[in-house]
């Protein structure tokens, strides 16, 4: 069984600058997830999706963050305009249903901002 | 706002030793407590997961043991090998929200 694809793998960006991360969720998998991990830090969860519909983005930055599933299958995450504090890994998780369902998380991306 | 705080951030292990991981929770609505393994450059995998209506969860060299009245858990990992190298997280599910929170961490190192 394939895993949770995501790219980039990194990206390095200036401040107010624009990035976008890709990710393609395991076959079948109905819930989606985006996490911030900042180093050293655990993973933050900034977005969930069941099929193609946001179930929870109350931490999602929505000034410069946003978020899309469309046909309830790939994610993208956008960050426009880009801030310095936004440098972390972007890890992308999917499940078949619920949360308490095994969380199958990508290699994620590292977004250096400069 | 820290809703599980996890010890320590960082421990050393000969091989063969026990590791030992703990994580404290305040919530007492949360009702499903996994914990993550990561490996540098990779995304974290589940490696085992407890209820709080069992106290104690075993697989392998890895045993979950739960205090719900602390609304404490802990990792222990038996016989670590340097494999076992990695950083590990606790986390905790809420049933209102749907979703986990997780701690912030623990690098092992499992010196050979």
């Amino acid at each position: 069984e394939a895993g949770v694809a995501q790219s980039p793998r990194y990206k390095i960006i200036e401040k107010r600058q624009s990035v976008a991360f890709w990710c393609n969720p395991i076959s079948g998998h109905a819930t989606l997830y985006w996490y911030q991990q900042i180093l050293g830090q655990g993973p933050k969860l900034l977005i969930q999706f069941q099929n193609n519909g946001v179930v929870d983005d109350s931490q999602l930055p929505k000034d410069r963050f946003s978020a899309e599933r469309l046909k309830g299958v790939d994610s993208t995450l956008k960050i426009q305009p880009a801030k310095l504090e936004d440098s972390a890994v972007y890890l992308c998780a999917s499940s078949m249903t619920g949360v308490t369902d095994t969380q199958y998380f990508g290699p994620g991306t590292r977004l250096t901002v400069l | 706002q820290q809703q599980v705080k996890q010890s320590p951030q960082s421990l050393i292990v000969q091989k063969g030793g026990i590791s030992i991981i703990n994580c404290a929770y305040e919530n007492t609505a949360f009702d499903y407590f996994p914990w993550y393994q990561q490996f540098p450059g990779k995304g974290p995998a589940l490696l085992i997961a407890i209820r709080p209506d069992v106290s104690e969860k075993k697989e392998g060299r890895f045993t979950i043991s739960f205090n719900k009245s602390a609304k404490q858990f802990s990792l222990h990992i038996m016989d670590s090998q340097p494999g076992d190298s990695a950083t590990y997280f606790c986390a905790a599910h809420k049933a209102a929200g749907n979703k986990l929170t997780f701690g912030g961490g623990t690098r092992v190192l499992v010196k050979p």
